[in-house]
C-alpha cells in the first residue's frame, strides 16, 4: 500500500512569506504528526492531530499551525517565515485506536529553505 | 516529562563486526520505545518497538534491542554490520492515550560503516 505523501519535495520562499506543506498519510491512519527537523535542534515535535482535531501541540509559536481533513489528509501552515525556519518538515502517520502510537511511517519530508 | 539520550553521537564500526547504539529514557510508566534508521535525505524508517512482554525485540535488517527497565535502557544492536547500515539512528520514546501521538526522539546517533 502507499506510503506518507509528503508534497512537495523542496520549496525555496523568502523572508516574511508564508507556506503550506501537504501530508497524505497511510489509508486508515487517523493520526498524523509533525516534526521539524534541523541539525541544531535535531527533531522537534510540532503538532499531531487526530480525527481532525489538534491532540498536542509542541512549543512552537503561533506562525505554525495545521489542519487535517476528514480524510485525514494534514496541511501545516507558517506564516511571516524567518530564516530560521528552514529545516526538514516531516510527517509521520500511525495506526491504532489513538490511545498507543504503534510506530510511526514517516514521510520523505519537505526540505523547506528560507532567503 | 519523558526524554531520551544516546550518549555517542558518532560512532565507527567496521564492515562485518558488531553494533550496539545506546539509548537512556526517562519516562514515568512503562515506555513505548522504538528506534528509527534515516539515510541522508529522508524521512524516518521504523526498525523496531517495544510495548510490553519479552524483553528482547526483532526488528527489520537484522536488528534487535533489549529493554532493560533497571537502567532504564533500549540498546540497539546488530551483529554484523553491514556497509548499507551506515546512517542515522534515532531511539524514541512514545506517550500514550490523548499523548500518543507526540513521540520525544533522543538527537540521533551517526553510523559510519568502514570497509
Amino acid at each position: 500500500k502507499a506510503g506518507v505523501t509528503q508534497t512537495p519535495r523542496y520549496l525555496i520562499k523568502t523572508r516574511g512569506q508564508q507556506v503550506t506543506l501537504s501530508c497524505s498519510p497511510i489509508s486508515g491512519h487517523r493520526s498524523v504528526s509533525w516534526y521539524q527537523q534541523t541539525p541544531g535542534q535535531g527533531l522537534q515535535f510540532l503538532f499531531e492531530y487526530f480525527s481532525e482535531t489538534q491532540r498536542n501541540k509542541g512549543n512552537f509559536p503561533g506562525r505554525f499551525s495545521g489542519r487535517q481533513f476528514s480524510n485525514s489528509r494534514s496541511e501545516m501552515n507558517v506564516s511571516t517565515l524567518e530564516l530560521g525556519d528552514s529545516a526538514l518538515y516531516l510527517c509521520a502517520s500511525s495506526q491504532g485506536s489513538g490511545k498507543a502510537n504503534y510506530g510511526y511511517t514517516f514521510g520523505s519530508g519537505t526540505r523547506l529553505t528560507v532567503v | 516529562a519523558q526524554s531520551v539520550t544516546q550518549p555517542d553521537i558518532h560512532i565507527t564500526v567496521s564492515e562485518g563486526a558488531s553494533l550496539e547504539l545506546r539509548c537512556n529514557y526517562s519516562y514515568g510508566a512503562t515506555p513505548y520505545l522504538f528506534w528509527y534508521v534515516q539515510s541522508p535525505g529522508q524521512g524516518l524508517q521504523l526498525l523496531l518497538k517495544y510495548f510490553s512482554g519479552d524483553t528482547l525485540v526483532q526488528g527489520i535488517k537484522g536488528f534487535e534491542a533489549e529493554f532493560k527497565r533497571s537502567q532504564s535502557s533500549f540498546n540497539l544492536r546488530k551483529p554484523s554490520v553491514h556497509w548499507s547500515d551506515a546512517a542515522e539512528y534515532f531511539c524514541a520514546v512514545g506517550a500514550q492515550n490523548t499523548n500518543a501521538g507526540k513521540s520525544t526522539f533522543g538527537d540521533g546517533t551517526t553510523l559510519t560503516v568502514k570497509p
